[in-house]
């Protein structure tokens, strides 16, 4: 399995707090995402990285912030959380040609109350 | 915008028949297609990835083609076991390697 970890694995939370969610690859790849999965909308992706410092938005970024300070480490941040934002939240790596696979770690379960 | 789509929804099979998983595209400018399993509760398993200049990839009991000009791929599932029941997810990569990904086939393989 490719070396990712999510943490919190779960989190419950109030309107309006701010959340960081983290994820830590030891594969050394370039690309890190992150997805969120709803019923009814599937995954869809809420930023990407390509490197260090450099970050792109999705399809879903509104509300959403992340960071990338060291090759290894993707951060998520919902600054003022809301109800709309609960969902499960997935971070996925992969390298950079078109032969390569993404892979996902076992997400983070996040309630906004 | 590129939209991915997998029908049925939902499946149903008995145990040693072989499952037939659709997915079709709009825009036919992929990268790849990545086919992925999700047990409940869990992340995504990555099965088989097929690159746009491919026209099949294999992996053991599966097989997936690639028809870019007609937007579709199909997972075939040889001999099906209850241990494959799962949700099978497709995606189609962009630039960048983003995904998109179609809704997903909820399988169950009855013994």
């Amino acid at each position: 399995d490719a070396g990712i970890t999510q943490s919190p694995r779960h989190k419950v939370t109030e309107t309006g707090t701010p959340v960081t969610l983290r994820c830590h690859q030891t594969e050394n790849h370039r690309y890190m995402y992150w997805y969120r999965q709803d019923p009814g909308h599937g995954l869809r992706l809420i930023h990407y990285s390509y490197g260090v410092k450099d970050t792109d938005k999705g399809e879903v970024s509104d509300g959403y912030s992340v960071s990338r300070s060291k090759t290894e480490d993707f951060l998520l941040t919902l600054e003022s959380a809301t109800s709309s934002q609960t969902s499960v939240y997935f971070c996925a790596i992969s390298g950079t040609g078109r032969k390569d696979e993404q892979f996902f770690g076992p997400g983070t379960r996040l309630t906004v109350l | 915008k590129q939209e991915v789509t997998q029908i049925p929804a939902a499946l149903s099979v008995p145990e040693g028949e072989n499952l037939v998983l659709n997915c079709s595209f709009t825009d036919s400018a992929i990268y790849n297609l990545q086919w992925f399993r999700q047990d409940p509760g869990k992340g995504l398993t990555s099965l088989l990835l097929i690159q746009s200049s491919q026209r099949e990839q294999t992996s053991g009991r599966l097989n997936a083609s690639l028809d870019k000009s007609s937007g579709r791929s199909t997972l075939y599932i040889a001999a099906s076991q209850p241990g494959d029941s799962a949700t099978y997810l497709c995606a189609v990569g962009a630039a960048g390697n983003k995904l998109t990904f179609g809704g997903g086939t909820r399988v169950l393989v009855k013994p």
